[in-house]
């Protein structure tokens, strides 16, 4: 069975533009994390969908926003982009509501020139 | 304020002996824990995970124990391989909260030399 799968693997925008991160979970999954790592820290989590629904939102500016399908994929948007955002942005899927378990993606690495 | 703390930042052993990765954390909240197994442009690897209510959870090479009271973790890999040189990340949750996410340490580099 095919692990999670995020597109792009790389991206290069600057400063103000726009960018769509996107996620398929593990088949069966229905739970979607996103999370950002920067150099030399751990993730950090952004969002947490369940059934469509954001379960969750960590301490990120509204200029993140994300969804969930009614397939159970997902997409990251990140507008008016600042050189900060350049990190690693990982998406996790678990099986369904109240699982602690999460299996990663190999993530997109986002550079903001 | 970290929740999630690592404070080895590298840790070099030899082939065959063990891995001793530590991890604390400062909410009292938090009931499950995991660790992750990064390599160079991958994403983070499950490895094994422990409840709140255990203390020990053994999963081949790899041992997870936990000590509440002095919230404290700790991942053991017996014996250690050159492959399993990677980042190891300890992340944990809060499963009475409104959400599972992961609060992830910053992680310790392993290096196995042969």
């Amino acid at each position: 069975d095919a692990g999670v799968t995020q597109s792009p693997t790389h991206l290069i925008k600057t400063r103000g533009q726009h960018v769509t991160l996107r996620c398929s979970p593990i088949s069966g999954h229905k739970s979607v994390s996103w999370y950002q790592q920067v150099l030399g820290q751990g993730p950090q989590f952004i969002f947490q969908y369940y059934e469509k629904e954001e379960r969750g939102r960590g301490n990120f500016p509204d200029r993140f926003s994300a969804r969930q399908f009614p397939n159970y994929s997902s997409e990251l948007n990140v507008n008016a982009l600042l050189l900060g955002d350049s990190a690693l942005y990982l998406c996790a899927s678990s099986l369904a509501w109240g699982y602690n378990e999460q299996f990663f993606g190999p993530g997109t690495r986002l550079t903001v020139l | 304020d970290q929740q999630v703390k690592q404070n080895s930042p590298s840790l070099s052993v030899q082939e065959g002996r063990i891995s001793i990765l530590n991890c604390d954390y400062t909410n009292s909240m938090f009931d499950y824990f995991l660790w992750y197994k990064k390599y160079p442009a991958e994403g983070p690897t499950f490895l094994i995970s422990i409840s709140s209510i255990k203390d020990k959870n053994e999963d081949g090479r790899f041992t997870v124990f936990l000590n509440k009271s002095a919230k404290h973790l700790s991942l053991h890999i017996v014996p250690s391989q050159p492959g399993d040189s990677a980042v190891y990340f300890c992340a944990a949750s809060d499963s009475g909260g409104s959400n599972y996410k992961l609060t992830f340490g910053k992680g310790t580099l392993l290096t196995v030399n042969p």
